[in-house]
């Protein structure tokens, strides 16, 4: 069974620290670009960063870059979120997602589209003093 | 970044109603749109890819529509099981954006 498992979440102070993990199974994970979204109480969706599968490529929402980092273990099958300088506006259930790539031929080009079509069920950070 | 703006923000119908979601992104982002769906505490679910696809095991009654900046998830004829709040994604650029959801109520 395809499966994302999300750990890691708690309870920490405005300025901590805190590492979230996503194990994954049952598929291939180093063949996968790889996502954390995250949804404050009550709130929507916002997307939080993605790695490569090699991890040679990383992405941040502007609010998160140079406090996150996202990495990846492929010999683990493991997904991290390393949260630095928490702030309250942090707190949100965290998903790790994984990214399907779907090849379109039209005519004689080639486009791929992604989507997030496997989800953890999620880890709650809550930021408070 | 390319915001994505959804209408309603909720709305109430009737089990067989036929529902239309709207999503607007703030520059053309060509058919890079998908939509999920999302149930109380609950993680998303992915119902379309690139603005058109059934993901597979997903009802035909759901479907989506659109090109450029405008795009429609319509419901042909609600279910009960319907019932949830639903969003867009645009796939186009990073950051990855979502549209601020549509809540769909029984009435």
């Amino acid at each position: 069974e395809v499966q994302l498992v999300e750990s890691g979440g708690g309870l920490v102070q405005p300025g901590g620290s805190l590492r979230l993990s996503c194990a994954a199974s049952g598929f291939t994970f180093s063949s996968y670009w790889m996502n954390w979204v995250r949804q404050a109480p009550g709130k929507g969706l916002e997307w939080v960063a993605n790695i490569k599968e090699d991890g040679s490529e990383k992405y941040y929402l502007d609010s998160v870059k140079g406090r996150f980092t996202i990495s990846r273990d492929t010999a683990k099958n493991s997904l991290y979120l390393q949260m630095n300088s928490l702030r309250a506006e942090d707190t949100a259930v965290y998903y790790c997602a994984r990214d399907k790539k779907w090849r379109e031929l039209q005519g004689t080009e080639v486009y791929y589209y992604y989507y997030m079509d496997v989800w953890g069920k999620g880890t709650t950070v809550t930021v408070s003093s | 970044d390319t915001q994505m703006t959804q209408s309603p923000s909720s709305l109430s119908a009737s089990v067989g109603d036929r529902v239309t979601i709207a999503c607007r992104a703030s520059q053309t982002i060509s058919t890079y749109l998908n939509w999920y769906q999302q149930k109380p505490g609950k993680a998303p679910k992915v119902l379309i890819y690139a603005a058109s696809s059934l993901q597979s095991g997903v009802p035909s009654r759901f479907s989506g529509s659109g090109s450029g900046t405008d795009f429609t998830l319509t419901i042909s004829s609600l279910q009960p099981e319907d019932f949830a709040t639903y969003y867009c994604q645009q796939s186009y650029s990073t950051p990855l954006t979502f549209g601020g959801g549509t809540k769909v109520e029984i009435k």
